[in-house]
């Protein structure tokens, strides 16, 4: 069965600070990406998607992410964050069974300090 | 803004109580999809609904009953809950579910207490 992991569980930057958080997946073949941002008490938010194409996708409020197949890996990234992206964000995975089925990962939670 | 509403915010029941989570999407989806999420944990799949036919019950204890009246509306029926099933309870939809290159976009959730 498909399972995602994000080995970061709580990650602490200052503002202005360079963010990388990791995701890896375990399917070997097609695989459709998800990175979804929880802010506290606020409902989960799509920051960027993968299906095909350029592995490097922008997402909004300046976040990327780069899908390395042979890394079987999703890293999301961004620059320079800011106080205001401080929440969980979640790393997910289509299920190649159908049915758009989403795995997360057990989540990272960011906490960016003024 | 969410275009995914979910009512109601916040639900306090007994263990004997029947009660109803709703979910309505308008956005012209045909897939909607509830899923449960514990404190400091990821959302986990519950049921699927694609063209209003359940498609996916992630063997899900019966106290739990689904329901998908049309194409904008999902219900969740709950009876007999255990305290255990306290959690926050998150609706999403999806254009069309049956192919995994769709994206879901979820609802602020119900946050469910079972006392």
């Amino acid at each position: 069965a498909q399972s995602v992991s994000q080995h970061n569980h709580h990650v602490i930057l200052s503002e202005a600070a360079s963010l990388e958080l990791g995701c890896n997946y375990s399917y070997g073949g097609t695989v459709n990406l998800f990175w979804y941002v929880q802010y506290p008490g606020q409902h989960l938010q799509l920051l960027l998607k993968y299906f095909s194409g350029d592995p490097l996708v922008k997402g909004i409020k300046g976040f990327e992410a780069e899908f390395i197949k042979s890394k079987f890996s999703f890293n999301l990234r961004k620059p320079s964050v800011q106080w205001s992206d401080t929440a969980e964000y979640f790393c997910a995975v289509n299920d190649p069974g159908g049915y758009n089925k989403l795995i997360f990962g057990a989540g990272t939670r960011l906490a960016v300090h003024p | 803004d969410t275009e995914v509403t979910q009512t109601p915010k916040h639900l306090v029941m007994g263990m004997t109580n029947k009660k109803s989570l709703k979910c309505e999407q308008h956005m012209g989806h045909r897939a909607m999809y509830w899923y449960k999420q514990k404190a400091k944990k990821p959302p986990e799949l519950m049921f699927v609904y694609s063209y209003e036919k359940l498609s996916i019950n992630e063997s899900v204890p019966s106290r739990f009953s689904p329901e998908c009246p049309n194409s904008s509306l999902l219900n969740l029926h709950l009876h007999a809950l255990q305290p255990e099933d306290s959690a926050l309870y998150l609706c999403a939809s999806s254009q069309v579910g049956r192919t995994s290159t769709d994206t879901q976009y979820f609802g602020p959730g119900t946050r469910l207490t079972v006392l």
